[in-house]
């Protein structure tokens, strides 16, 4: 069974560091992987997706990942956040190609950025 | 984006009595919609996935008969939770998923149940 794992519950940073959320899935097949975020009060909304190609994927707001094949790895990095980055992150995977029914969550990571 | 609405957004109900959650996609039509249940500190989990028209997909370990979904138009599912008991108190999420094959998330409905 498909499984995705977010290693940090929660990440408290200041402004201008540098980000980086762990997401490792497991699944044997061709995956498609996805980042959303959910701002305080505020409902789901995707940051960013991979489904095949330039495995650095580039989403809104500066946020990129990398999907790693090798580690099972699609680690969300930012350079620099800001205090409005802060929010909750989720990691999701499908195994269905070019779907994105049936996703699989992580259990999320907070991130609280200090201003 | 594509706008999905979910209403009520919190609702508060007796033990035994049945609650309707509605899904709406506001300005595209949803061929298929998630339904999703979010517990404290825990990830969404889906419950079922349903396509217009037809009878819902429920994944493993969801009660059909106890979470009644309807898909009767392109713009509409809803979710009644039937005979609703204190361990049915969650958060629901529904997701709407059109020709994009993109799913736009609803802002979730907090069901209490006392």
């Amino acid at each position: 069974a498909q499984s995705v794992s977010q290693h940090n519950h929660h990440v408290i940073l200041s402004e201008a560091a540098s980000l980086e959320l762990g997401c490792n899935y497991s699944y044997g097949g061709t995956v498609n992987l996805f980042w959303y975020v959910q701002y305080p009060g505020q409902h789901l909304q995707l940051l960013l997706k991979y489904f095949s190609g330039d495995p650095l994927v580039k989403g809104i707001k500066g946020f990129e990942a990398e999907f790693i094949k090798s580690k099972f790895s699609f680690n969300l990095r930012k350079p620099s956040v800001q205090w409005s980055d802060t929010a909750e992150y989720f990691c999701a995977v499908n195994g269905y190609g070019g779907s994105q029914g049936n996703l699989i969550f992580g259990k999320g990571t907070k991130l609280s950025v200090k201003p | 984006g594509a706008v999905v609405s979910q209403h009520p957004s919190r609702v508060i109900c007796k033990s035994g009595t049945s609650v309707k959650i509605e899904c709406r996609s506001l300005d595209f039509q949803a061929t298929t919609m998630f339904w999703y249940r979010q517990f404290p500190k825990q990830s969404l989990m889906l419950m079922a996935t349903s396509n217009e028209g037809s009878k819902a997909t429920y994944e493993q370990g969801v009660e059909k008969d106890k979470f009644l979904i309807n898909h009767a138009s392109l713009t509409l599912s809803t979710l009644t939770v039937t005979s609703a008991h204190p361990e049915d108190s969650s958060f629901y999420i529904c997701s709407a998923q059109g020709q994009t094959n993109e799913q736009f998330f609803g802002p979730g409905t907090r069901l209490t149940v006392l």
